[in-house]
């Protein structure tokens, strides 16, 4: 069945560095993957997102890359604060064309930890 | 900006009883998903909806469970017996459009359902 797995599930840096998580699915229709940053007891938010027409995406401090040919795709965060510090999860999506259900399968996510 | 909303926030219930979970889209959406979380997991899907009408369901979503759209703006997930691992955080979730195109899934702030 469709899965999408994560790496690292804990993820220590210090303030200012950067942060790259791993996610790779195996349903190779896949074609839309967010990225939900989730604070303790919060609801998931949408923080970025790629669809597989482009390679990578980037917003501020934020950018995903995508390598549909792996199905690998990263969340890299540059010059973290603390307030990065949450649990993040990959997902991956299928539209088929003309009408869809494009249900989420999520990673296990990863929890940042963003030392001051 | 609009939100996805959901009540109760928490709720307690012996099991065996029957739970009804609500939830209010943003409201000109048409595709309405309920996810779970188990404390320390990851975001599974359960069901997806659409047109009054189930499009896609998990095979966590057993006959135990149901959707309803009673009006015109809420969204509704019964579960009829509920059991011990039924224990989970709830999450609603609503998007525009899916057709052929994949539009952000926004979701609510969940209901921590606890069986005991």
């Amino acid at each position: 069945g469709e899965n999408v797995e994560q790496h690292p599930s804990t993820l220590s840096v210090q303030e200012g560095d950067s942060a790259v998580i791993k996610c790779t699915y195996s349903d190779s229709a896949s074609n839309y993957f967010p990225w939900y940053k989730q604070e303790l007891g919060k609801r998931p938010q949408l923080i970025i997102d790629i669809r597989s027409n482009v390679g990578e995406k980037k917003d501020q401090r934020i950018a995903v890359t995508l390598n549909k040919t792996a199905k690998h795709f990263s969340l890299h965060i540059t010059e973290t604060q603390p307030e990065d510090s949450a649990v993040y999860f990959c997902a991956a999506s299928t539209a088929p064309y003309g009408g869809a259900t494009n249900k989420l399968i999520f990673g296990t996510g990863t929890l940042l930890a963003v030392q001051p | 900006e609009p939100e996805v909303t959901q009540t109760p926030s928490h709720q307690v219930t012996q099991m065996g009883q029957e739970v009804i979970l609500r939830c209010v889209p943003i409201s000109n959406h048409l595709y309405f998903y309920w996810y779970r979380q188990i404390l320390g997991q990851k975001v599974e899907f359960l069901v997806s909806f659409y047109n009054n009408e189930i499009s896609e369901k998990s095979e966590i979503f057993d006959d135990q469970f149901s959707v309803e759209r009673p009006d015109g703006s809420n969204f509704t997930l019964k579960i009829r017996s509920t059991k011990l691992e039924d224990s989970a955080m709830y999450f609603c979730a609503s998007t525009l459009e899916a057709s052929g195109f994949q539009e952000t899934q926004y979701f609510g702030p969940g209901t921590r359902l606890l069986v005991l």
